[in-house]
């Protein structure tokens, strides 16, 4: 059964902290991604990564960054928190063929004050 | 950029009763996929649709993919309290793996 699993299902930072989510996947995909989920906005790519050491942007890179040492591990970054970034942020990981089907991770809800 | 035109953005309907949402969009997708998310977890695929025309079922669940590759239906037969949740349509384009997704649509069921 095809699992990804994130570090924190909930976490409160102070603005200016640096904050690390973790995503791990066991199915051996080539294809991460980093989401971020707000209401009516539905769910805007933040980086993805096809590779490990490669990364990509999305639509809204912009206060993060994202590290992959390992094929099973994307980490997204923000070097430094901010109230707008306050959200639910979702993992996803691909299948390294067509038809690239993404399955979830359980998601990280961040609240930074 | 591309975007997704999912509607409605809510609705609210009985138990027992069918429930049909959509999806548009300007490009041509290679592939639509339907995702449910129940609250404060993440998005679950639910039917994946790789074929224009095609019409595929999962339980109670249907989907087609569009005949014109720019829209996707999926229908809820027979409704029960657990189907309540957003559910998001995402299309992934011709060549690539990027993934576009609806902005969702919120379904309350009341038993």
């Amino acid at each position: 059964d095809v699992k990804v699993t994130q570090s924190s299902r909930y976490l409160v930072k102070r603005t200016g902290e640096k904050v690390f989510l973790e995503c791990v996947q066991d199915m051996d995909h080539e294809n991460m991604f980093w989401y971020r989920q707000d209401p009516g906005l539905g769910l805007r790519l933040i980086y993805f990564s096809y590779d490990v050491k490669m990364k990509e942007k999305g639509d809204i890179p912009e206060g993060y960054s994202v590290s992959r040492e390992k094929k099973e591990r994307f980490s997204l970054i923000l070097e430094s928190a901010s109230t707008n970034q306050t959200s639910m942020y979702l993992c996803a990981s691909s299948s390294p063929s067509e038809p690239y089907e993404q399955y979830f991770g359980p998601g990280t809800r961040l609240t930074v004050t | 950029g591309q975007q997704l035109n999912q509607s409605p953005q809510s609705m609210f309907i009985q138990e027992g009763e069918d429930v049909s949402m959509n999806c548009t969009s300007s490009s041509i997708f290679n592939t639509w996929l339907w995702y449910k998310q129940d609250p404060g977890e993440g998005p679950v695929l639910l039917i994946a649709l790789y074929k224009a025309g095609e019409l595929t079922s999962n339980g109670r669940l249907t989907a087609q993919f569009g005949i014109t590759r720019k829209d996707s239906f999926l229908n809820i037969s027979a409704s029960i309290p657990s189907d309540v949740g957003i559910y998001f349509c995402a299309g992934q384009l011709t060549g690539g793996f990027k993934t576009i997704f609806g902005a969702g649509t919120r379904l309350f069921v009341k038993a």
